[in-house]
């Protein structure tokens, strides 16, 4: 079965900082689909960024980017110059490709502080 | 830019009541699931619904909960006698067949 671990249980950064969110996972699939969400105070998921499996360049979305170990199964989160806006808890998921499944996964979350 | 919304906000109900929590989820999506997410944890899969029947559905998933597309735009939970393990925040999600599943803001039922 599928898991995600994140080992991070809170992270704190200061603004306009770089902080690296970690995320581990198993899978014995080779296509799959990697994601990050965000879920500030107000609770609502926000996806931030995905990842297919089977490319090789990391993604990015502005400030947020991603590095994308495939081999190792990690895939951690990157991101730059820290805004306070970016405080909240930090969900990494896991989804298969195709198949006869595409629930998603969730690690148990990092919280992040942004300190000003 | 179109989102998945979901009514209501805020749920409070009796233990053994009906409660039907009613998502939008966004206009060109086929697949659509409801997650939980019981306070200080987790996300959790509960189901997920495609072409009009279940598609997957988690342990969690059990009798006592069910999942309706009444018309071309709603798609609702019913959990048809709760309990107050229940009490948790309920997200409906959308997705193309590929790519990432677009989540509602949520419902949160309290059970007392």
């Amino acid at each position: 079965a599928q898991t995600v671990t994140q080992s991070q249980p809170e992270m704190s950064v200061q603004e306009a900082e770089t902080v690296t969110l970690s995320c581990t996972y198993d899978t014995s699939e080779s296509d799959y689909y990697l994601f990050w969400y965000k879920q500030p105070p107000s609770r609502q998921m926000i996806l931030v960024i995905r990842q297919e499996a089977y490319k090789q360049q990391n993604a990015t979305e502005n400030r947020f980017s991603v590095n994308f170990q495939k081999a190792a199964k990690s895939f951690s989160l990157k991101i730059s110059d820290s805004q306070l806006g970016d405080a909240a808890m930090y969900f990494c998921a896991y989804r298969l490709y195709g198949g006869a499944t595409n629930k998603l996964i969730f690690g148990t979350g990092t919280l992040l502080a942004v300190q000003p | 830019e179109p989102e998945v919304t979901q009514t209501p906000s805020h749920q409070v109900t009796q233990m053994g009541q009906e409660v039907i929590l009613r998502c939008v989820p966004i206009s060109n999506h086929l697949y659509f699931y409801w997650y939980r997410q019981i306070l200080g944890q987790k996300v959790e899969f509960l189901v997920s619904f495609y072409n009009n029947e279940i598609s997957e559905k988690s342990e969690i998933f059990d009798d006592q909960f069910s999942v309706e597309r009444p018309d071309g735009s709603n798609f609702t939970l019913k959990i048809r006698s709760t309990k107050l393990e229940d009490s948790a925040m309920y997200f409906c999600a959308s997705s193309e067949l590929l790519g990432g599943q677009f989540f509602g803001p949520g419902t949160r039922l309290t059970v007392l």
